[in-house]
């Protein structure tokens, strides 16, 4: 068990509205990331963090922004929230360099 | 970049049969992991197992073995003795090591049926 707790787990929501997931952890681990999980596409990397304050872009950052304001947590918010974006995201931690990644168990986000 | 292709979408076995499972990436990178990653229908991500590039010898765990051939660019998965809890979907990912935190890519995933 990596300590990796999403919240919501389930979230239904109007076009237009922003949204914002949390991602916590316990363990104090430097990296953590965010993806998105749609059909045909598999897991897609939107942002990640490396540390307090330190995060880049990945392939899909288009409509989302992130914060790390403390180890434990990452955010992950929807400004003005899209149908596009109706997703299962998952929030992932790896305990280092050249160790695997552990997830949480995804939060559902449908859009209307 | 890197891309990581997983070319069966679906694919089904007999329960206690065995079944392959192909992954192939594309990367210039000399170092560097890869894994699998088995998705249940409870939505969970499991790793199911690693190997490292430097390393020859392929990685087994149990009843799960991988394939890797470096030089071709592949790192199938072998499961043995297929059990009904094996049914989920299973997405290949590649690890390519960064300082500021290593990157992962993931391939578009193989759902596997294990049929009684």
């Amino acid at each position: 068990d990596a300590g990796i707790t999403q919240s919501p787990r389930h979230k239904v929501t109007e076009t237009g509205t922003p949204v914002t997931l949390r991602c916590h952890q316990t363990e104090n681990h430097r990296y953590m990331y965010w993806y998105r999980q749609d059909p045909g596409h598999g897991l897609r990397l939107i942002h990640y963090s490396y540390g307090v304050k330190d995060t880049d872009k990945g392939e899909v950052s288009d409509g989302y922004s992130v914060s790390r304001s403390k180890t434990e947590d990452f955010l992950l918010t929807l400004e003005s929230a899209t149908s596009s974006q109706t997703s299962v995201y998952f929030c992932a931690i790896t305990p280092g360099l050249n160790q695997p990644q552990h997830f949480g168990d995804g939060t559902r986000l449908s859009i209307l | 970049a890197q891309t990581v292709t997983q070319s069966q979408p679906e694919m089904s076995v007999q329960e206690a049969e065995t079944v392959t499972l192909s992954c192939t990436y594309d990367t210039s990178e000399n170092n560097y992991y890869l894994f699998w990653y088995k998705q249940p229908p409870s939505r969970q991500m499991i790793l199911v197992i690693r190997q490292e590039a430097y390393k020859q010898q392929n990685a087994t765990e149990n009843r799960f073995s991988v394939n890797f051939q470096k030089a071709a660019k592949s790192f199938s998965l072998k499961i043995s003795d297929s059990q009904l809890g094996d049914t989920a979907m299973y997405f290949c990912a590649f690890m390519k090591l960064k300082s500021t935190g290593n990157q992962f890519y993931f391939g578009t995933g193989t759902s596997l049926t294990v049929i009684p």
